[in-house]
C-alpha cells in the first residue's frame, strides 16, 4: 500500500523563523510529489517534483527532492502570518492506474 | 478564482434526502476527480474521470454515485447518506494525454456538507 508521511504534524513558530517540512514516500512507480498550501478552503498548488536534487523556489518557499531516499523538503524562510497554514505533500504514482496519495499534512502557526 | 467551481458551497441535508453537488472546470483539463476531506484525516480520493470515463473509485460506498456528462462537468449524486459523510468535499481537474497525468492537479473550494 502506498504512503506518504509527513512530519513533524504541527509546528509553532514566530515570524521570521525559518522552517523545514518533511515528507517521505513509500509508492509503487513514483511519478511526481507535489505540495500544497491548504488554509481554511481548497489546497493551492505550491511546487511539484519530479527529478531529484533540483531545487524549485517561489519567493520565499523553495523544495528538494531527493529519489534515493524517497523524501521531501519544503522550506520557508522569514515566515510570516500569512503562512499559517495546513501544508500538505501528495505523491503520484501508478502506470495505468495512477493515483495520487496525500499525507496528512504539516499544521503551520506562525505567531506575531 | 481557481477555475474549478463548486456548487453548492454549503449544504446540510437529512439521511433520507437525496441532493447533488456539482462542479464544473473552465482549465480544458480532460481529467476531473472527487476527493473527501474529513477532519483529522488525509484526503481521500473518491472518484477519477478521464475523458468522461471513470477510471477508479477506491470502494466508495454506493450512496455516493459520480456523474460526469462531459470533460468541463462533474456530479456527485448523494442519497441516504450517515453523519460520517459529513465532511468537505472538493473537485478537481488535471490535464493529462489520453490518461490523466496527475502532473499539477486544481481544486475547486470545496462543498461543505453536513448529514444530520
Amino acid at each position: 500500500e502506498d504512503k506518504v508521511v509527513q512530519s513533524p504534524l504541527s509546528l509553532v513558530v514566530h515570524e521570521g523563523d525559518t522552517v523545514t517540512l518533511n515528507c517521505s514516500y513509500e509508492v509503487t512507480n513514483f511519478r511526481s510529489l507535489l505540495w500544497y498550501k491548504q488554509e481554511k478552503k481548497a489546497p493551492t498548488f505550491l511546487f511539484m517534483l519530479t527529478s531529484s536534487g533540483i531545487e524549485k523556489k517561489s519567493g520565499r518557499l523553495s523544495s528538494i527532492l531527493d529519489k534515493k531516499e524517497l523524501f521531501s523538503i519544503l522550506n520557508i524562510t522569514a515566515t510570516q502570518t500569512g503562512d499559517s497554514a495546513v501544508y500538505l505533500c501528495a505523491v503520484g504514482s501508478g502506470g495505468s492506474n495512477y493515483k495520487l496519495t496525500f499525507g496528512k499534512g504539516t499544521l503551520l502557526t506562525v505567531n506575531p | 478564482e481557481t477555475g474549478v467551481t463548486q456548487t453548492p458551497r454549503h449544504l446540510v441535508m437529512g439521511m433520507t434526502n437525496k441532493k447533488s453537488l456539482k462542479c464544473e472546470q473552465h482549465l480544458g483539463h480532460n481529467a476531473m476527480y472527487w476527493y473527501k476531506q474529513s477532519a483529522k484525516k488525509p484526503l481521500e480520493l473518491m472518484f477519477v474521470y478521464s475523458l468522461e470515463e471513470r477510471v477508479e473509485n477506491n470502494s466508495v460506498p454506493s450512496r455516493f454515485s459520480p456523474e460526469c456528462p462531459n470533460s468541463s462537468h462533474l456530479f456527485l449524486h448523494l442519497h441516504t447518506l450517515q453523519p460520517e459523510d459529513s465532511a468537505l468535499y472538493l473537485c478537481a481537474s488535471s490535464q493529462g494525454s489520453g490518461q490523466y497525468s496527475g502532473n499539477t492537479i486544481y481544486f475547486g473550494e470545496g462543498s461543505w456538507l453536513t448529514v444530520v
